[in-house]
């Protein structure tokens, strides 16, 4: 089935620094990735759509500016949330759409950040 | 735009015993249905999905859902839950024929009680 993966699982960082978190998609194409992230014990919130080649779709309330979106293949995104502070502490999920198939993503394991 | 209602946060139940997780989406248009599941630490897992056809819905482990147009519902069954089941579980929405986005519930927590 599709897999898709994410680095790092868990990174602690301090405050002011930039961290980069990588989603692939390991055994097909993804032209379309979601970035997600989860507050503990909440539901996850649609950060932003990210297409290959294109800039990334952000929701309504994320900073574009602070988290990062590169979309360069059709199996790598990348979310780099800059000069993180300890609100930005959560866990970031991932998604990937198999091409041409618009009824399915498929989650990566997600990626714990803690910002001290 | 749409949106997902899971109105269950938490969900204690026997093991062995069955179970049903409710909820009910509102959206303008027709659309997809999902249940996914969340372990402990980890990313998502897809339960079952209604995309069209019979509304009844198999999924992995055990699971099945009824799509009710009528009450915009998509409640998720299963007629004996096991410890293993113990996890996080999250309804969700697509519009069909839109940007493909899916929207999430908050989620319920079933908890087996041994």
């Amino acid at each position: 089935g599709a897999v898709v993966s994410q680095h790092p699982s868990r990174v602690i960082c301090k405050s002011g620094t930039s961290v980069k978190i990588e989603c692939r998609s390991l055994d097909f194409q993804a032209t379309t990735m979601f970035w997600y992230r989860q507050f503990p014990k909440q539901s996850l919130m649609l950060m932003a759509t990210s297409n290959e080649g294109s800039k990334a779709t952000y929701e309504q309330g994320v900073e574009k500016d602070k988290f990062l979106i590169n979309h360069a293949s059709l199996t790598l995104s990348t979310l780099t949330v800059t000069s993180a502070h300890p609100e930005d502490s959560s866990f970031y999920i991932c998604s990937a759409r198999v091409a041409g198939v618009y009824n399915e993503q498929f989650f990566g394991p997600g990626t714990r950040l803690t910002v001290l | 735009a749409q949106s997902v209602t899971q109105l269950d946060s938490q969900v204690p139940v026997f093991e062995e015993a069955p179970v049903e997780l409710r909820c009910n989406y509102s959206s303008s248009v027709s659309v997809y249905l999902f249940w996914y599941v969340q372990y402990p630490n980890q990313g998502l897992q897809l339960l079952l999905k209604y995309l069209s056809g019979s509304t009844l819905v198999k999924g992995i482990n055990g699971f099945e859902a009824e799509f009710n147009k009528s009450q915009t519902s998509f409640h998720l069954r299963k007629p004996s839950v096991h410890i293993s089941d113990t996890a996080e579980y999250f309804c969700a929405v697509s519009e069909r024929n839109r940007d493909d986005k899916i929207i999430f519930g908050k989620g319920t927590r079933l908890h087996i009680l041994p």
